[in-house]
């Protein structure tokens, strides 16, 4: 058990719709990642915050759109949705900031993730 | 642009021998690399690291080394052992970003 918390764990819903998924750090960890993984690749870096602020941005689509609220906890918004959005989308928490601090070797902790299925 | 690739899909070992699993990257300033290991139906577990100034890091039976000259990395596991069975994903840090490459499923064959 990471200690991420993601829910839900599977959604379908249906082309054009939006959904919300939500992510709950581990206890501590101020800084939110969220990542897709599509059918046999690799994971793709989205967004992240950190103590509620945008901290990066990934390959992340306009119709998406992610917040941190002051209990750290994050929710990712995904709207107008297409056959192409169904993947994995997995939340990952760190107590860090920057991968470019000199400990932070890059250790995430991950959440089970949210499949979700757009039919 | 890929900028770490892990060529293998899938590789498939003995129980008992050494399992291999290779990645290479094309950029030469990233700062550490990773490598995860994921079960189905559940998130990625971070494995083992290496710092982009060493070249080899050991952790039990599991060994990252670091090839800078060639941009390349691999895990040696030793030996293998049927938990080990999972995708395996190598990583690399850059400023704000872990990139990924797209895994390789290792089977250990009993």
């Amino acid at each position: 058990d990471s200690g991420v918390t993601q829910t839900p764990k599977h959604l379908i819903t249906a082309t054009g719709q939006r959904v919300t998924l939500r992510c709950s750090p581990r206890s501590g960890d101020l800084s939110v990642y969220w990542y897709q993984q599509s059918l046999d690749q690799g994971l793709q870096f989205l967004i992240q915050y950190y103590n509620g602020e945008e901290r990066a941005k990934g390959n992340i689509l306009e119709r998406f759109s992610a917040q941190q609220f002051p209990d750290l906890h994050s929710e990712l918004n995904l709207s107008s949705l297409e056959l192409g959005d169904s993947a994995l989308y997995f939340c990952a928490s760190s107590p860090r900031d920057t991968f470019r601090h000199s400990s932070n070797t890059g250790e995430l902790f991950f959440g089970e993730g949210s499949r979700l299925t757009v039919l | 642009d890929q900028q770490v690739k892990q060529n293998s899909p899938s590789l498939s070992v003995q129980e008992g021998r050494i399992s291999i699993l290779n990645c290479d990257y094309t950029n030469s300033m990233f700062d550490y690399f990773l490598w995860y290991k994921k079960y189905p139906a559940e998130g990625p577990t971070f494995l083992i690291s290496i710092s982009s100034i060493k070249d080899k890091n050991e952790d039990g039976r599991f060994t990252v080394f670091l090839n800078k000259s060639a941009k390349h990395l691999s895990l040696h596991i030793v030996p293998s052992q049927p938990g080990d069975s999972a995708v395996y994903f190598c990583a690399a840090t850059s400023n704000y970003q872990l990139i990924w490459g797209a895994g390789t499923k290792l089977i250990i064959k009993p």
